[in-house]
């Protein structure tokens, strides 16, 4: 059981290149997200997906796109890099459960080991 | 903002020692987390503890959340070197994704 797996984990990119993010899982997590995080901010939510086929705009999507085609997969793309986009990035997956009361509650996140990314 | 918000930002301590890092937040919640992250590794997730809960334990770790005061706090006993890490408090409204605090950096000193 791999968990979350990220390609590339490092990465150079020149000013107004473009590059994919992978991110796989093998838990069948329906939530997906992306994460970017730099020194001092934490980390601070792109995108996120509640299923296939479906996206949302999480704190800071600007300059970012997000597929999810297949259940598995969660794929980032950067159409034209800033050096702004220098960070790690972070993807994860999650389930949820039901209790018998109160709202529906997220389990915890499963992350990959992330992509350093460098932008110049 | 819902953002959560670690308090101390860095904690030194003997091994040995318990540590004691503590995490507020700002509007209601549905849950909140706990992660750890080693340095230049993904975060893993510690524990969770829902809004209607007041402690949870899980070996060394416990976990307070006092939601009068919209804070929580992450004992770690005994601590260890291999405790060394950045923890980080998550907190979620229901059916938004969590929002993570800016982290406690702790180094356990063998």
């Amino acid at each position: 059981n791999a968990g979350v797996t990220q390609t590339p984990k490092f990465r150079v990119l020149k000013t107004g290149q473009s590059m994919t993010l992978l991110c796989a899982q093998d838990m069948n997590h329906e939530y997906m997200y992306w994460y970017r995080q730099d020194p001092g901010m934490g980390l601070r939510l792109i995108h996120y997906s509640v299923g296939e086929g479906t996206t949302a705009k999480g704190e800071v999507p600007d300059g970012y796109n997000v597929s999810r085609l297949k259940k598995q997969n969660f794929l980032l793309g950067l159409e034209s890099a800033a050096p702004s986009q220098t960070s790690v990035y972070f993807c994860a997956s999650s389930s949820q459960f039901f209790p018998a009361q109160g709202a529906r509650v997220l389990r915890g996140y499963t992350f990959g080991s992330g992509t350093r990314l460098t932008v110049v | 903002s819902q953002q959560g918000e670690e308090d101390p930002q860095a904690l030194s301590i003997q091994e040995g020692e318990n540590a004691t890092m503590n995490c507020s937040y700002k509007t209601s919640i549905n849950n909140l987390q706990w992660y750890r992250q080693n340095s230049g590794r993904g975060l893993v997730h510690l524990i969770l503890i829902r809004s209607n809960e007041r402690e949870k334990h899980s070996g060394r770790l416990r976990v307070t959340l006092d939601t009068s005061k919209k804070s929580s706090s992450l004992l770690i006993t005994a601590s260890r070197a291999a405790d060394t890490a950045s923890y980080f408090c998550a907190t979620s409204l229901p059916n938004t994704p969590l929002v993570f605090g800016k982290g406690t950096r702790l180094s356990v000193i063998a």
